[in-house]
């Protein structure tokens, strides 16, 4: 059974880089486009944008300048940089993965970082 | 970006009773929309695509309808495990985007 699990750290200072992880058990990372999204405190869900299994990406103009989402096959990890953070950028993030009906149908558990000095 | 108001945010009710969520879209979206359940500290768990298709291991007692700018999810009778935070997703085109919820808790 394919499941997902976000790592990084909790904590991370404004101004710096948030680099979290996602990786991938009972499965390959060579199909399919994998996700970020993020829930704030109190708030909606967030899309942050895509991967494809061969590379292409796709961002939130919200965001756009500030992200890279990354995909490695051999290690079947998913990746996430978002530089320049501030406290709004505090959030529950999650990585999922689309369905051929382009659909997001398994997701991480999820992981909270807080941005704060 | 398409905006998705969802309604109401805030919702009580009783176990059995019938709900209903409705999510308006700020232009056309066809069927292309998702709904999902988050329970605290949880990932979200999607329950309807394509507006009304249940997903595999979805209780039946979940319907979604609609298309184009108006869509509602329904649970036919409220189950205590059901209490939960509901959001749409529209994936008609990018950016995706999320109604900003509604709560369901125990009257």
């Amino acid at each position: 059974q394919v499941q997902l699990q976000e790592s990084g750290p909790g904590l991370v200072k404004p101004s710096e880089t948030l680099s979290l992880t996602c990786t991938i058990s009972g499965g390959s990372v060579s199909t399919d486009y994998w996700s970020w999204f993020r829930r704030p405190p109190g708030k909606g869900l967030e899309w942050i944008g895509y991967v494809s299994y061969s590379g292409i990406t796709n961002y939130n103009p919200s965001l756009n300048s500030r992200i890279t989402i990354s995909i490695d096959t051999s290690k079947t990890q998913i990746s996430l940089k978002l530089n320049s953070v501030t406290a709004a950028d505090t959030a529950a993030y999650y990585c999922a993965r689309r369905h051929t009906t382009g659909y997001y149908y398994l997701w991480g558990q999820g992981t909270l970082v807080t941005v704060s000095s | 970006d398409i905006q998705l108001t969802q309604s109401p945010s805030f919702l009580s009710a009783s176990v059995g009773d019938r709900v209903t969520i409705t999510c308006r879209a700020s232009q056309g979206i066809s069927r292309f929309l998702a709904w999902y359940q988050q329970k605290p500290g949880k990932a979200p768990e999607l329950l309807i695509y394509a507006a009304s298709t249940l997903q595999s291991g979805v209780p039946s007692r979940f319907s979604g309808s609609g298309s184009g700018t108006e869509f509602t999810l329904t649970i036919s009778s409220l189950q205590p495990e059901d209490f939960a935070t509901y959001s749409c997703q529209q994936l008609n085109s990018y950016p995706l985007t999320f109604g900003g919820g509604t709560k369901v808790e125990i009257k």
